[in-house]
């Protein structure tokens, strides 16, 4: 079955600061996708970042940089130079080929950032 | 945004009344999915969609059941509400299962007092 374990229930930092989000999933399948949304206070979900199985290649994306490792069966997200408008819950998930429908996602990480 | 609509978005029933929450969508994508988010949980999935007419369960689909007659409308039905489903539900899209990217709407706020 898949999982997806988000460890930190809660961070809290001070702006400037870098910080990383940890995601590990768990998984049989050989071909899945692994996402990270992002829930600011104001209740919407949005989409962040989706990188395939077959894609080890870290991505960076302004302040935001995801590094994808299959042989810990970790996603984590990094936030550089955090600011408080990166404060918000996010969540990873987690979808398999072969059970393609039902997304797994974690229980979310809430990141508060204070100036 | 992806064109997604969901009504009501805020709604208080009493235990034991039926309750229908509708999504609807712009994207003439093929899945619909509905989950719940809860404190401590994260979001659940409790049923989702891949085509009119063809639904399936997710991970906590008691006590719900959804119809969808229509590409662009996707309908979730508490029979008979009670407190514990007293929720957040989001309605979310996708062009395809696994790797498309879902998309969300707003969100629909449930009390069930």
């Amino acid at each position: 079955a898949q999982k997806v374990t988000q460890a930190q229930t809660e961070i809290s930092v001070v702006e400037k600061e870098d910080v990383t989000l940890d995601c590990v999933y768990e998984t049989r399948d050989t071909t899945y996708y692994l996402f990270w949304y992002k829930q600011p206070p104001s209740g919407e979900l949005v989409f962040l970042i989706r990188r395939n199985s077959f894609d080890e290649q870290n991505e960076i994306s302004g302040r935001y940089s995801w590094n994808f490792q299959k042989s810990t069966s970790s996603f984590n997200f990094t936030i550089t130079a955090s600011q408080v408008v990166d404060s918000a819950v996010y969540f990873c998930a987690l979808s398999e080929f072969t059970n393609a429908g039902k997304s797994t996602f974690g229980d979310g990480t809430t990141l508060t950032v204070k100036p | 945004d992806a064109g997604i609509t969901q009504s009501p978005r805020h709604k208080v029933t009493e235990t034991g009344t039926p309750v229908t929450l509708r999504c609807h969508q712009t994207e003439n994508h093929r899945y619909m999915y509905w989950y719940r988010q809860d404190p401590g949980h994260g979001l659940r999935l409790i049923h989702y969609s891949y085509g009119v007419k063809d639904t399936d369960k997710g991970e906590v689909s008691d006590g719900y059941s959804v119809s969808r007659s229509k590409t662009e409308d996707f309908l979730l039905t508490l029979e008979s509400a009670t407190s514990s489903q007293t929720s957040v539900y989001f309605c979310a899209i996708s062009e395809s299962a696994g790797r498309n990217t879902i998309y969300f709407g707003e969100g629909s706020w449930l009390t069930v007092v």
